[in-house]
């Protein structure tokens, strides 16, 4: 997806190792949203960040923490990851009202 | 109640037949509603946005919505094995900081069968 870069697309971690995700967008929006996606359980929100300075708690965001580094940027991290943590995570970006802009995702298995 | 159903499926339909996706939500305020394609091992795509009461029409896709029953559908006509996923509903929620989030459903997982 042109516009919304998450890296890495697929990672392998060990149960305590730390990483972070990183997500950039270059579509100058405000807003901008981590997800994970589990089989049967649809999209979780994480944590968001509706403007630059701002974060604020989804729905499931124990485990992890963002950082809103400037208006193009927003990294998710799991300090200590535990195996309930193996997902596939959604990086979104989104103008007011308008409808979220994906991007690839990041395939996450913990061990 | 969760604040977005859909049903879960699959949801089986034959070759050019029209699916019919089904979205209920439970915030009166809400104001936009977007519905999303999401093949397997990709990431969701925006098919469809509405706002208003009624229907809209885009190719082969009309998104419906009824704020006062507070439902949001989908239909797929001529169905082809290509609009085979999962299906997700989306709705805005204004309660949140500035101009709100997203909102998503379970997702309706659709199978055109050749």
């Amino acid at each position: 997806n042109a516009g919304v870069t998450q890296t890495p697309k697929f990672q392998v971690l060990k149960t305590g190792q730390s990483m972070t995700l990183q997500c950039a967008q270059d579509m100058n929006h405000n807003s901008m949203y981590w997800y994970r996606q589990d089989p049967g359980m649809g999209l979780r929100l994480i944590y968001y960040s509706a403007s630059e300075g701002t974060t604020d708690k989804g729905e499931v965001p124990n485990g992890y923490n963002v950082s809103r580094l400037n208006k193009r940027e927003f990294s998710l991290r799991l300090e200590s990851a535990a195996p309930s943590q193996t997902s596939v995570y959604f990086c979104a970006t989104r103008r007011g009202a308008q409808p979220q802009h994906f991007g690839d995702g990041t395939r996450l298995s913990i061990l | 109640q969760k604040e977005v159903e859909q049903n879960s499926g699959p949801l089986s339909v034959p070759e050019g037949a029209i699916a019919s996706l089904n979205c209920t939500y439970s915030d009166r305020v809400s104001q936009s509603f977007f519905w999303y394609r999401q093949y397997s091992g990709k990431s969701p795509e925006l098919i469809m946005s509405i706002y208003s009461n009624g229907d809209k029409e885009d190719g082969r896709f009309t998104a419906q919505l009824n704020k006062a029953s507070q439902y949001v559908s989908l239909l797929i006509r001529d169905s082809q094995p290509s609009d085979s996923a999962t299906y997700l509903c989306a709705v805005n929620s204004p309660r949140y900081n500035q101009g709100g989030k997203l909102i998503f459903g379970q997702g309706t997982e659709l199978s055109v069968k050749p």
